[in-house]
C-alpha cells in the first residue's frame, strides 16, 4: 500500500498570503495524484487531478505540481473561502489511498 | 442536477450487519465506476471499495475485504455496500462517490453515518 504523507499538518496564514502544501508518496505514483478540499460540514471537492490539472470550475489560484513521490498544491493568494482541509489521493494502483490532510487555518 | 441519495446507515452492535444504498440521478449511472469512501469522526478520508461501470469488477481496501461487498443495479441507478461483521473501527460517515473515469472522484454524496457500538 502506498502511504501519502502530507505536511504540514496545519498551516496558519492570513488572507492574501500564498499557501504551499506538500504530499509525499512512499513510492512513485508517477503523475497520478489528486487534491481535494473539504470545508467544515461539507463533502470533499476535487481540485486538481493528474498532479497539475484543475478540475472543472476550480479557480486559477489553485495549482498543482510534482511527479514521482513529491507533490505540491499551491494557493497563490488565499481567499476567505479557502480555509479548509486539503487531502491528496493517488490512483496508480490498489488500494487507492489518501493523505492524512493539511488544515489551512486563518492566522 | 447530479444527486446521490444515500441511506441505510445507523447504529449497530459489533458483529452486526448493515446495507448501505446510494440512489444516483442526474447522470448516466451505468457509464461510470463508483466507490465508497468513508470518514471516521474528526478523521481523514479512507477509500473502501470500488466497482466498475458494468458491475463485474470490484476491489476492496484491506479493512473491508472479506467483510464488505459492493454491488450495483444499473436498472435502478443504485449503488450498494453490504457490510458484515462490523467493528467499532468501522464507525464513519460513508460517502457514495462517482469516478471521473480515472479513479479520481468528482462527485460526492452527503454521506450516511454508520455507528458501531455496544
Amino acid at each position: 500500500e502506498i502511504v501519502l504523507t502530507q505536511s504540514p499538518a496545519t498551516l496558519s496564514l492570513s488572507p492574501g498570503e500564498r499557501a504551499t502544501l506538500s504530499c509525499r508518496a512512499s513510492q512513485s505514483v508517477s503523475s497520478f495524484l489528486a487534491w481535494y478540499q473539504q470545508k467544515p460540514g461539507q463533502v470533499p471537492r476535487l481540485l486538481i487531478y493528474d498532479a497539475s490539472n484543475r478540475a472543472t470550475g476550480i479557480p486559477a489560484r489553485f495549482s498543482g505540481s510534482g511527479s514521482g513521490t513529491d507533490f505540491t498544491l499551491t494557493i497563490s493568494s488565499l481567499e476567505p473561502e479557502d480555509f479548509a482541509v486539503y487531502y491528496c489521493q493517488h490512483r496508480i494502483n490498489w488500494p487507492l489511498t489518501f493523505g492524512g490532510g493539511t488544515r489551512v487555518e486563518i492566522k | 442536477e447530479v444527486q446521490f441519495l444515500e441511506s441505510g446507515g445507523g447504529l449497530v452492535q459489533p458483529g452486526g450487519s448493515l446495507r448501505l444504498s446510494c440512489a444516483a440521478s442526474g447522470f448516466t449511472f451505468s457509464n461510470y465506476a463508483m466507490s465508497w469512501v468513508r470518514q471516521a469522526p474528526g478523521k481523514g478520508l479512507e477509500w473502501v471499495s470500488a466497482i466498475l461501470d458494468n458491475g463485474v469488477g470490484t476491489t476492496y481496501a484491506a479493512s473491508a475485504k472479506d467483510r464488505f461487498t459492493i454491488s450495483r443495479d444499473n436498472s435502478k441507478n443504485t449503488l450498494y455496500l453490504q457490510m458484515n461483521s462490523l467493528r467499532v473501527e468501522d464507525t464513519a460517515l460513508y460517502y457514495c462517490v462517482k469516478d471521473m473515469r480515472n479513479w479520481y472522484f468528482d462527485l460526492w454524496g452527503r454521506g450516511t453515518l454508520v455507528t458501531v457500538s455496544s
